[in-house]
């Protein structure tokens, strides 16, 4: 099992649809998690940590279920400029590691007008 | 807004030859990180670095690599003998804190082998 697994996409909606990435992680003990963004050949960027209690951010919610070591990402009214691919990032778990982040392949967002 | 910032944006270079990648993260920030993205593929990590050593790495980091803070802005990443397989866009990065803290990434420095 990958350590971080994501949809592979890509996902081709219409502008202001819903979207929902999931993302799935192997090591229990692993603490914080992350969604970034990464617009092609530029640097990814963190959109929202976490939390156990879910969080939302406007248009974004995120959410954790560590029973199921699942991570979900909701985009409403999609806009073209959410067009670009969307990283699920995890902490490694152990607890010598916990500088290193474990990074998913990335599911690409391609919102149409 | 404070950012990272990456020198050169671009870097080609012969096989067998050593590159050194330069970064200067955001000044109060203690956390270092390089990542490296091949193309069309995800974004790996290579090795964190805090209070003037090399906290954790990958296994990617094996010994033709080395980082260094030379002085207090700088942080580099050293490729000794370059592969093809080196090939990749190398994202530095830097914290506040530990990783539970936001990582600011830079631009990125395309390593072009050939």
């Amino acid at each position: 099992r990958k350590e971080v697994e994501q949809d592979p996409g890509p996902f081709n909606v219409p502008e202001g649809a819903t979207v929902a990435f999931n993302c799935t992680y192997s090591n229990s003990a692993s603490q914080s998690f992350f969604w970034y963004r990464q617009d092609c050949r530029k640097e990814p960027k963190l959109l929202m940590s976490v939390y156990s209690s879910g969080n939302e951010d406007g248009r974004f919610t995120a959410q954790l279920n560590r029973a199921s070591q699942y991570i979900s990402l909701l985009i409403r009214d999609s806009k073209l400029s959410d067009s670009a691919t969307y990283l699920c990032v995890v902490n490694i778990g152990r607890r010598s590691s916990n500088y290193q982040l474990i990074w998913g392949a990335g599911t690409k967002l391609i919102i149409k007008p | 807004e404070p950012e990272v910032t990456q020198t050169p944006s671009h870097q080609v270079t012969q096989m067998g030859q050593e590159v050194i990648l330069r970064c200067v993260p955001i000044s109060n920030h203690l956390y270092f990180y390089w990542y490296r993205q091949i193309l069309g593929q995800k974004v790996e990590f290579l090795v964190s670095f805090y209070n003037n050593e090399i906290s954790e790495k990958s296994e990617i980091f094996d010994d033709q690599f080395s980082v260094e803070r030379p002085d207090g802005s700088n942080f580099t990443l050293k490729i000794r003998s370059t592969k093809l397989e080196d090939s990749a866009m190398y994202f530095c990065a830097s914290s506040e804190g530990l990783v539970t803290y936001e990582q600011y990434f830079g631009p990125g420095t395309r390593l072009t082998v050939t």
